[in-house]
């Protein structure tokens, strides 16, 4: 089976700007994660979604953003990006949510 | 909710030496520990996982053990070589009805040929 694949793999932005990240699950798979990575803050988990729903929402502001189609690929989308947006976005799938998750290579954002 | 401390952020080994990593917990009620190893420009890989029903599991090189009463967990690698050279995370289910994981900090594990 194909892995977790992610789009695009590096972009860079300025502030104010928005971003739309692309992730595509493994076949088979009906839940995405989402996490932002960064040295200071290690993996902090973004949001979940399962069957198009948003299922589960980590601690950050509403700027961060998702969704997920029917064919269980997940986008998501951050707003007016500030400098602190930069870091490697991580995108996780899963069979049905619980337990093991695969991760993408992620895309790396850079805010300037 | 899930509080994940792990042990040491860096580690530095011989080839050949074995190299430990250590992960606590609070959550009396979690059950699933995975581990995974990520490579410089990679995504996190499960290399790994232990439910809270085995105090054990082993997969070649590479073990983990789960001391439930202390809520810690630690993986194990023996026969270390230079690829495995990666930062490590240990990871427990965030409280709640779904598992999202609260990852420990990550290790940066150095072998040295």
């Amino acid at each position: 089976k194909a892995g977790v694949t992610q789009t695009p793999r590096y972009l860079i932005k300025t502030r104010g700007q928005q971003v739309t990240l692309s992730c595509s699950p493994i076949s088979g798979h009906r839940s995405v994660s989402w996490y932002q990575q960064t040295p200071g803050q290690g993996l902090q988990f973004l949001f979940e979604y399962f069957s198009e729903t948003q299922r589960n929402k980590g601690n950050f502001p509403g700027r961060f953003s998702g969704r997920q189609f029917s064919n269980s690929r997940s986008e998501m989308n951050v707003s007016t990006l500030e400098l602190g947006d930069s870091a490697l976005y991580l995108c996780a799938s899963s069979p049905g949510g619980a337990d093991t998750q695969y991760f993408g290579p992620g895309t790396r954002l850079t805010v300037l | 909710g899930e509080n994940v401390e792990q042990h040491p952020s860096t580690l530095s080994v011989q080839e050949g030496d074995s190299a430990v990593i250590k992960c606590t917990y609070s959550d009396s009620a979690s059950n699933y520990f995975p581990w995974y190893k990520q490579e410089l420009g990679k995504g996190p890989q499960l290399i790994i996982d232990i439910r809270s029903n085995v105090g054990e599991k082993k997969d070649q090189r590479i073990a983990v053990t789960l001391n439930k009463t202390a809520k810690h967990f630690s993986l194990h690698i023996t026969e270390t070589q230079p690829e495995d050279s990666a930062v490590y995370f240990c990871a427990a289910p965030s409280s709640g009805g779904s598992y999202i994981p609260t990852f420990g900090r990550g290790t940066s594990l150095i072998v040295h040929p």
